[in-house]
Parts: C-alpha cells; sequence; structure tokens
C-alpha cells in the first residue's frame, strides 16, 4: 500500500539554526500538507500546497516556514531559525483531492524536531 | 475560527464492551469528517470517513454523523486492549481540523 514517508524520523537541533523536514508524498496525490503537534497538544494545520504553490497557511505558518517541490517527488518544509517552541512532531500528509470527496488525508509517520 | 471538541477522556470500557466517542464542530460548511487513531509517539491513522448523515459500518467501527447537530461520533464493537488509543476526530473543507482527541482504555 502506497504511503507517505518522511526523513529524518528524529531531530535535534540548536536553537536558531535552519532545519529542513522531507516528505514524499503518495505518488498519485496532488495535494500535499504540512501538520505539526506539540507533545501532549492537538493536531495542528500548518501549510497546503497544491499546484506548485501554497493554497492555505495557518497563522503559525510565518515567515519562519517555507515549503518546496524541489522535484517531481519530494516536499519539504523549512524551519528557519529554530526556536525552542519548535519542538514538535512534524507530520506531512498528502490527499488525491480536496472538497466534500476524494480529499482523504493520509499521514507520514513523522518527523521528530528537538530545538535545544 | 473552526472548532472541533471532543473529550479528552480517559473513556474507561472492559474487553468486549462497546465504546462510545463524540465529537462536535462548530463550522457548518463542513463536509467531510473523519476518526484517526493515534498511538503514543505515532502519527495518525485513519479509521473512518463519513459525508452523509446518518451511520456508516465498518467491521468493528461505525460512524454517525448528524449535521443538523453537528456532531459525529464513533461506537467501537467488541473493544480490544490493542484499541487502547487516542481517537480523533477530524473535520475537514479543504483542510483537516483536528479535535484534541479522546484517550480510550480496553481493560482486558
Amino acid at each position: 500500500e502506497p504511503e507517505v514517508t518522511q526523513t529524518p524520523s528524529h531531530q535535534v537541533t540548536q536553537m536558531g539554526q535552519e532545519v529542513i523536514l522531507r516528505c514524499v508524498p503518495i505518488s498519485n496525490h496532488l495535494y500535499f500538507y504540512w501538520y505539526r503537534q506539540i507533545l501532549g497538544q492537538k493536531v495542528e494545520f500548518l501549510v497546503s500546497f497544491y499546484n506548485n504553490e501554497i493554497s492555505e497557511k495557518s497563522e503559525i505558518f510565518d515567515d519562519q516556514f517555507s515549503v518546496e517541490r524541489p522535484d517531481g517527488s519530494n516536499f519539504t518544509l523549512k524551519i528557519r531559525s529554530t526556536k525552542l517552541e519548535d519542538s514538535a512532531m512534524y507530520f506531512c500528509a498528502s490527499s488525491r483531492g480536496q472538497g466534500a470527496t476524494g480529499n482523504t488525508i493520509y499521514f507520514g509517520e513523522g518527523s521528530w524536531l528537538t530545538v535545544v | 475560527q473552526k472548532e472541533v471538541e471532543q473529550n479528552s477522556g480517559p473513556l474507561s470500557v472492559p474487553e468486549g464492551a462497546i465504546a462510545s466517542l463524540n465529537c462536535t464542530y462548530s463550522d457548518r460548511g463542513s463536509q467531510s469528517f473523519f476518526w484517526y487513531r493515534q498511538y503514543s509517539g505515532k502519527s495518525p491513522e485513519l479509521i473512518m470517513f463519513i459525508y452523509s448523515n446518518g451511520d456508516k459500518e465498518d467491521g468493528r467501527f461505525t460512524a454517525q454523523l448528524n449535521k443538523a447537530s453537528q456532531y459525529v461520533s464513533l461506537l467501537i464493537r467488541d473493544s480490544q486492549p490493542s484499541d487502547s488509543a487516542t481517537y480523533l476526530c477530524a473535520v475537514s473543507f479543504q483542510k483537516l481540523v483536528f479535535g484534541t482527541g479522546t484517550r480510550l482504555l480496553v481493560s482486558p
């Protein structure tokens, strides 16, 4: 069964450093997402991406964050100048479509980011 | 602000019982409703989705949707200890908005 894959599974970084989290969405999916989950809290939407541009972003997704689809398979989340409060599990997800039907979103296993 | 509300639990049920998990949402324009299961430290795993009012059954799981009341529920029949996890309700128009999840504990 196709799945969303993410790397790295765990990254420790120093405060102020840049981090890139990588994802390979399911191959026939067109919509890509990043979510995050701070330990003990709910899963929060960060950004959605379609047709090589951001389609929606949350207020969490400020200038510190950026996304890119550098080639036909990878989807990346870059966090510039990381802060302690960026420590969280970051989930990449993808779906075939959006709207009322056909928009089931499948999640990767997550990248656990620890900022020290 | 779109909100999805769930009781955080824990909901404790004995093995073999029916577990009933509930969720309410604020956005009447929501079109798709999902239940995910999340084990500690793992990613959300899709259990079921429902789009139309009424019941939808899949094995031991039944999702119920009442759009007039803005209410979604998940019933788990014959609960097993392996069902112990946090169950996330998620509501979608274009992106998913998650509730905080209900922790389910099934005791042997």
